[in-house]
């Protein structure tokens, strides 16, 4: 079956520490997108990219990279510079970005 | 003032109750979906749509471009139908693109 997955559904972390959030397709798309999703608050751009090797800042990358060394994967590191980390953490994908989104199933970030 | 704003921000209906939801936004767009986000987080696109109307089986999307207006209706609701329901607008290729999303409407129907 094709889809996105994204893993671990839940993850704790301690405060200062570096975390990784997966994200991967089989959906052979071009566009990945991540988003992060606050209690009460619409979903905010934190990078997306439209082709392998390149990568680009949404509306709130401060404190967050990526890389996008193969088609399917789109790696997320929420770094120690992120001042509220804990977050419902979503990845997306499209044929290419000026098409529908298919949405993996997220992450939930605690940080303690 | 959101660039989408939706309404209402909460929703109860009876099960077999006709349900609309409101969409409006500020910009001018390429594109407007709507997505269904169930309890457990995962996120399903309903549809995607630029103008006129779109049905798929008991729901019903519809846009007015001239007055920056979408609404997602449910015809005969089942509680299976409980989730949050999420507008989001497209911007023009000068706007590059990106998605702005408003801050969803949580609909309940009760058995």
């Amino acid at each position: 079956d094709g889809g996105i997955t994204q893993s671990p559904k839940y993850l704790f972390r301690k405060e200062g520490q570096n975390v990784t959030l997966s994200c991967e397709q089989n959906l052979n798309h071009d566009a990945m997108y991540w988003y992060r999703q606050d209690p009460g608050q619409g979903l905010r751009l934190i990078y997306y990219s439209q082709i392998v090797n390149d990568f680009q800042k949404g509306d709130i990358a401060e404190g967050y990279s990526v890389s996008r060394e193969k088609k399917e994967s789109f790696p997320l590191t929420v770094t120690s510079a992120q001042k509220n980390p804990t977050a419902f953490y979503l990845c997306a994908s499209s044929i290419w970005t000026y098409e529908a989104q298919y949405f993996g199933p997220g992450t939930r970030l605690t940080v303690l | 003032k959101n660039e989408v704003e939706q309404s209402p921000q909460n929703l109860t209906a009876q099960e077999g109750e006709f349900i609309t939801i409101n969409c409006s936004y500020s910009v001018g767009i390429s594109a407007l979906h709507w997505l269904q986000q169930h309890p457990g987080g995962g996120i399903v696109s309903l549809f995607m749509l630029s103008s006129g109307k779109k049905k798929h089986g008991r729901l019903i999307a519809t846009i007015n471009i001239q007055e920056k207006h979408s609404s997602l209706h449910i015809t005969a609701s089942h509680p299976r139908d409980s989730a949050v329901y999420i507008c989001a607008v497209r911007g023009r290729k000068a706007a590059g693109n990106k998605l702005t999303f408003g801050g969803g409407t949580r609909v309940l129907v009760k058995p």
